[in-house]
């Protein structure tokens, strides 16, 4: 099974900052990945899909990057409805595989 | 406007049965690749099977293979999950989810129900 890597597992961030999560993948996936938020008590939301791809609805603070192994969330300007923790999911076989998350907390 | 919602959990024994349903709603059942993810309580999530639309193909993490089987009735506009054999380990709220139409990534979500295996 592919292994989904993700750093940090945690990080104290400010409103206003860019925050910047990584997924690595332990074999290449080409661009099939996606990246979720989680809020406490609440299903995940899909917020990037095939790598780059925005999801429809979801706030363009919101971007990722990434083919073959090395994958990267990006929130340009940390908001206050941000605070949650965040995960990848590698879709290029199965069985599919998260990443293990990233807690993003108030500083 | 688009619907899933989760049934049939509870507290059962080790070595016991249950059977999850997810009922959708506001789009074309048949028309999606359905999953099952679950999360233990403070854990990350785990992808534990996938069913394609008209159940040709299905996918099942190695912890669940032979123990659980997914299925779906596209009639009833539903997905299920048979759960035999269950473990302590097995203990998570279980989530179904839907599939983009052209993507595998899983766009909408039920609320979760929460499943706990103990004596």
């Amino acid at each position: 099974a592919i292994q989904m890597t993700q750093s940090p597992s945690s990080l104290s961030a400010s409103v206003g900052d860019r925050v910047t999560i990584t997924c690595r993948a332990s074999q290449g996936i080409r661009n099939d990945l996606g990246w979720y938020q989680q809020k406490p008590g609440k299903a995940p939301k899909l917020l990037i899909f095939a790598a780059t791809s925005l999801q429809s609805g979801v706030p363009s603070r919101f971007s990722g990057s990434g083919s073959g192994t090395d994958f990267t969330l990006t929130i340009s300007s940390l908001q206050p409805e941000d605070f949650a923790t965040y995960y990848c999911l590698q879709d290029y076989n199965y069985p599919r595989t998260f990443g293990q998350g990233t807690k993003v907390e108030i500083k | 406007e688009e619907q899933l919602v989760e049934s049939g959990g509870g507290l059962v024994k080790p070595g016991g049965s249950l059977r999850l349903s997810c009922a959708a709603s506001g789009f074309t059942f048949d028309s999606y690749s359905m999953n099952w993810v679950r999360q233990a309580s403070g854990k990350g999530l785990e992808w534990v099977s996938s069913i394609s639309s008209s159940s040709s193909y299905i996918y099942y993490a190695d912890s669940v293979k032979g123990r659980f089987t997914i299925s779906r009735d596209n009639a009833k506009n539903s997905l299920y999950l048979q759960m035999n054999s269950l473990r302590a380990a097995d203990t998570a709220v279980y989530y179904c989810a839907r599939d983009l139409e052209q993507h595998l990534a899983m766009d909408y979500w039920g609320q979760g129900i929460l499943v706990t295996v103990s004596s």
